[in-house]
């Protein structure tokens, strides 16, 4: 058990919805990261925070957004759902901002049908 | 854009003998890399990490080799066990963030 938990840990929803994908670090860590991985795919890094202010910002695409709330958990919003954006989603989370290694929660499987 | 790529999607190797997985990287900005290793449906687990001042770091039965000059690290799994049979991706970050970037994995299976 990493200490990083995720909510919901599947998620079947339409095309065209909204969903938000949820993440608790571990405790004492500031820093969250939000991965995704589609099928037989890399880990394609999204975005990070660092104690509520946006860190660093990947591949993310408009439609999704995310947020590190003042008791630092995260939320990620995907909106105008498409089929592929069926993928897994991966939240990590870390003591520091760089050099270090991140913690990464069992992910949440986002199917869009 | 692939900044660190594995370009073995899988290896296999017998019991007791070394695994040895690569990863080569392009931006040579990056400063910290890491190994990761994932078995399904479970996210990925920390192995182990090497800052761009070291060429080595040893971890028990684990070691990274970092070759600035070539862009490439290396992790070396030694004696090989069935229990390592699982994805490991290398990763890469550059200071001051640490935004990860993964390679796509390569799938180690340690056969009996």
């Amino acid at each position: 058990d990493s200490g990083v938990t995720q909510t919901p840990k599947h998620l079947i929803t339409a095309t065209g919805q909204r969903v938000t994908l949820r993440c608790s670090p571990r405790s004492g860590d500031l820093s969250v990261y939000w991965y995704q991985q589609s099928l037989d795919q890399g880990l394609q890094f999204l975005i990070q925070y660092y104690n509520g202010e946006e860190r660093a910002k990947g591949n993310i695409l408009e439609r999704f957004s995310a947020q590190q709330f003042p008791d630092l958990h995260s939320e990620l919003n995907l909106s105008s759902l498409e089929l592929g954006d069926s993928a897994l989603y991966f939240c990590a989370s870390s003591v520091l901002s760089s050099r270090t290694e991140a913690f990464f929660g069992q992910g949440t499987r986002l199917t869009v049908v | 854009d692939q900044q660190v790529k594995q370009n073995s999607p899988s290896l296999s190797v017998q019991e007791g003998r070394i695994s040895i997985l690569n990863c080569d990287y392009t931006n040579s900005m990056f400063d910290y890399f890491l190994w990761y290793k994932k078995y399904p449906a479970e996210g990925p687990t920390f192995l182990i990490s090497i800052s761009s001042i070291k060429d080595k770091n040893e971890d028990g039965r684990f070691t990274v080799f970092l070759n600035k000059s070539a862009k490439h690290l290396s992790l070396h799994i030694v004696p090989s066990q069935p229990g390592d049979s699982a994805v490991y991706f290398c990763a890469a970050s550059e200071w001051p963030d640490n935004d990860m970037r993964f390679g796509a994995g390569t799938r180690l299976t340690v056969k009996p």
